[in-house]
């Protein structure tokens, strides 16, 4: 049972370009994650979704970030126009139903330049 | 100030000395785990403690949970080179589930041989 896989793990955009980050969840798990940890921080959390639904979207930013986890295939977060502020790790988490634990990606490593 | 704060933010030591970590939050809570990062990778869980529990242990680690002081310490005994990481908690904000943990800073915690 593969862990859960983001990618890409290192991603470069130039300001303005869109970054489009997939997270593909454990086998089983119908609960999606999204966190994003700025150099020296801890993990803030930006959204929580479902299989076709946001059930949380309180920690991301009104404009230019989103986030799907559709029927088939794995969550995308996607940022459109980066500025250098997104520059960040982001990291996605899986867990069953019902259960307090999260199991995290490697992350994807964001750089605007 | 955030939910989840550690201390102390940095720690040094020699290995085969303990390590101890606190963690301290603000609102009620069902869990509180503590997650493991080596440097530029995803998140490790290690432990989950309950409100209901005062101590739990896993091999090396001991986390005690005072609900009273809402803090929390994590101990690692006889420490290793290889446990230099940064130590993360996580707290579930009372939804009993995996959305939205709420992370603090962390302790990055060196090693020495």
């Amino acid at each position: 049972n593969a862990g859960v896989m983001q990618n890409p793990r290192h991603l470069v955009r130039r300001r303005g370009q869109e970054a489009r980050l997939r997270c593909s969840p454990m086998k089983g798990h119908s609960h999606v994650y999204w966190y994003r940890q700025l150099p020296e921080e801890g993990l803030k959390f930006m959204v929580y979704l479902q299989k076709e639904n946001i059930i949380d979207e309180s920690g991301m930013p009104k404009e230019r970030f989103s986030a799907e986890f559709p029927k088939e295939g794995p969550s995308i977060l996607r940022i459109q126009q980066v500025v250098r502020g997104d520059s960040a790790a982001y990291f996605c988490a899986s867990s069953p139903p019902h259960s307090p634990l999260a199991f995290f990606g490697q992350g994807t490593r964001l750089t605007v330049v | 100030s955030q939910q989840g704060e550690e201390d102390p933010q940095a720690l040094s030591i020699q290995e085969g000395e303990n390590a101890t970590m606190n963690c301290s939050y603000k609102t009620s809570i069902n869990n509180l785990q503590w997650y493991r990062q080596n440097s530029g990778r995803g998140l490790v869980h290690l432990i989950l403690i309950r409100s209901n529990e005062r101590e739990k242990h896993s091999g090396r680690l001991r986390v005690t949970l005072d609900t009273s002081k809402k803090s929390s310490s994590l101990l690692i005994t006889a420490s290793r080179a290889a446990d230099t990481a940064s130590y993360f908690c996580a707290t579930d904000l009372n939804t009993g589930t995996a959305s939205k943990l709420t992370f603090g800073t962390g302790t990055r915690l060196q090693v020495t041989l």
